[in-house]
């Protein structure tokens, strides 16, 4: 099956704009839908991100998604950084023609 | 309002079955699409996803821990259960379950639980 791979880590200043990358190491990332979760110290992941560019009720529009077929990555951009940005942030998507689910590796955000 | 949580042991010998269970409220695992989930984290904060039950009954596990896993639904009374068998120290992670909804094209996890800890260690 087919891996995840983010950044381990981004940094950014309040304010400005940082982008999170998720990178497919087989199979097209426009087949199978991507989502991304927000995970702040002690708390559970929660929904950022789903179907690759769709915000759930509640999310402000600060956070966006995206994939990029030509280099088989997906991104998560959060913009007007805040401090309670800082947190821990994954990408997952699947194999659903196989019903297999998959998280990339985790990417720390701090805000400087 | 959708709400999930976890029960089960805080500590499990190696080679002992873990059970846990997923009390949910604020759906139904009966309304066609939705589904309820299971993933784990380990210390090192990877994210794993274990176990997918359906409202049709459907099941889907992890190809790496197939033959430890089992997931059923009791949809009288709003649960899930997990059971993993031959647990070993690698096991011990926070263990989530998750909701699974219907507006969404794919399978995500929309809601999670809050998790519980499991050790595992004689």
């Amino acid at each position: 099956n087919f891996v995840l791979t983010q950044p381990h880590s981004v940094s950014g200043s309040p304010g400005k704009t940082v982008s999170i990358s998720c990178t497919r190491s087989s199979g097209n990332i426009a087949t199978d839908y991507v989502q991304w979760y927000q995970q702040r110290p002690g708390s559970s992941p929660t929904l950022l991100i789903y179907d690759d560019d769709e915000r759930p009720s509640g999310v402000p529009a600060r956070f966006s998604g995206s994939i990029d077929r030509s280099s088989n990555s997906a991104s998560l951009t959060i913009s007007g950084l805040r401090p309670e940005d800082e947190a821990d942030y994954y990408c997952q998507s699947a194999d659903e023609r196989i019903y297999h689910w998959v998280f990339g590796g985790g990417t720390r955000l701090t805000v400087l | 309002q959708i709400t999930l949580k976890e029960s089960g042991p805080t500590l499990v010998k190696p080679t002992e079955t873990l059970m846990l269970t997923c009390t949910f409220s604020g759906f139904s695992l009966t309304s066609s699409g939705v589904a309820v989930g299971w993933i784990r984290q380990t210390p090192g904060k990877a994210l794993e996803w274990l176990a997918h039950i359906y409202w049709n009954g459907d099941k889907y596990y992890n190809p790496s821990l197939q033959t430890r896993l089992t997931i059923s639904k009791d949809t009288s009374n709003n649960l899930v259960v997990l059971t993993m068998t031959a647990m070993e120290p690698v096991d011990s992670a926070t263990y989530y379950c998750a909701q699974s909804p219907t507006y969404s094209v794919s399978t995500v996890f929309a809601s999670w639980g809050q998790g519980t800890l499991v050790a595992v260690s004689s």
